[in-house]
């Protein structure tokens, strides 16, 4: 079936580092989700991508959605203790858009 | 404006007992999905409607039921609670082709 794989699972970094998670799908997408979960908290919508090869900015994050649409990535410059949750994308499941196929996340934690 | 509320936060079950979870959302959104959070599962669809009176399957249905008499409330049921059925529940809302909103989620043991 349709899978969406997300890399690393974990990732610890020194605050100021730079993080990367990926995010790919066995199948093309009309679009990808990126949500970010705090420990304890609920998925909190940060963005979508719908174009190939669109790039957007939300202040140190940046998000990329590749050329062929299945593939995905968000980086963060220069983490901060804030930045501190799982982050997971998501893309609509084939033929059926309201069925989200969700990655398993990348937990980023910081060292202040 | 609340957004998606969820009622109640903590709930302890014993096995065989039924309950619903309530989720109600204020921002007139169409689409609304119950997920179940589990330790290296991810999130995990059970029930979804795209509006009032319509509702399908997800990936892992079985012991719930939901229904949508309206386009506010979407209350997913536990016939009967299972041990399996521990777990964090989400009620998530949107419109069109947007991202979701999340409700702040039902913490579920059953004993």
């Amino acid at each position: 079936g349709q899978q969406v794989m997300q890399i690393p699972q974990y990732q610890h970094v020194q605050e100021g580092e730079d993080f990367t998670t990926y995010c790919n799908s066995s199948t093309t997408l009309s679009n990808i989700q990126w949500y970010k979960q705090r420990p304890g908290g609920h998925p909190v919508f940060l963005i979508q991508l719908v174009k190939s090869g669109e790039v957007k900015k939300q202040k140190r994050l940046t998000f990329q959605f590749g050329e062929a649409k299945k593939n995905s990535s968000l980086h963060i410059t220069a983490t901060q203790t804030t930045d501190v949750g799982t982050y997971f994308c998501a893309g609509p499941q084939a033929g059926n858009n309201r069925k989200l196929i969700w990655g398993l996340g990348t937990s980023l934690a910081v060292n202040p | 404006n609340a957004g998606v509320t969820q009622t109640p936060k903590f709930q302890v079950l014993k096995t065989g007992q039924s309950m619903t979870l309530q989720c109600a959302q204020d921002m007139n959104h169409e689409y609304m999905s119950w997920y179940r959070q589990d330790p290296g599962m991810g999130l995990r669809l059970i029930h979804y409607s795209v509006g009032a009176g319509i509702t399908d399957q997800g990936e892992v249905p079985n012991g719930y039921n939901v229904s949508r008499s309206t386009t506010e409330d979407f209350p997913l049921r536990l016939l009967s609670a299972a041990p399996s059925q521990t777990s964090v529940y989400f009620c998530a809302s949107t419109r069109g082709q947007y991202g979701y909103t999340f409700g702040s989620g039902t913490r579920l043991t059953v004993v």
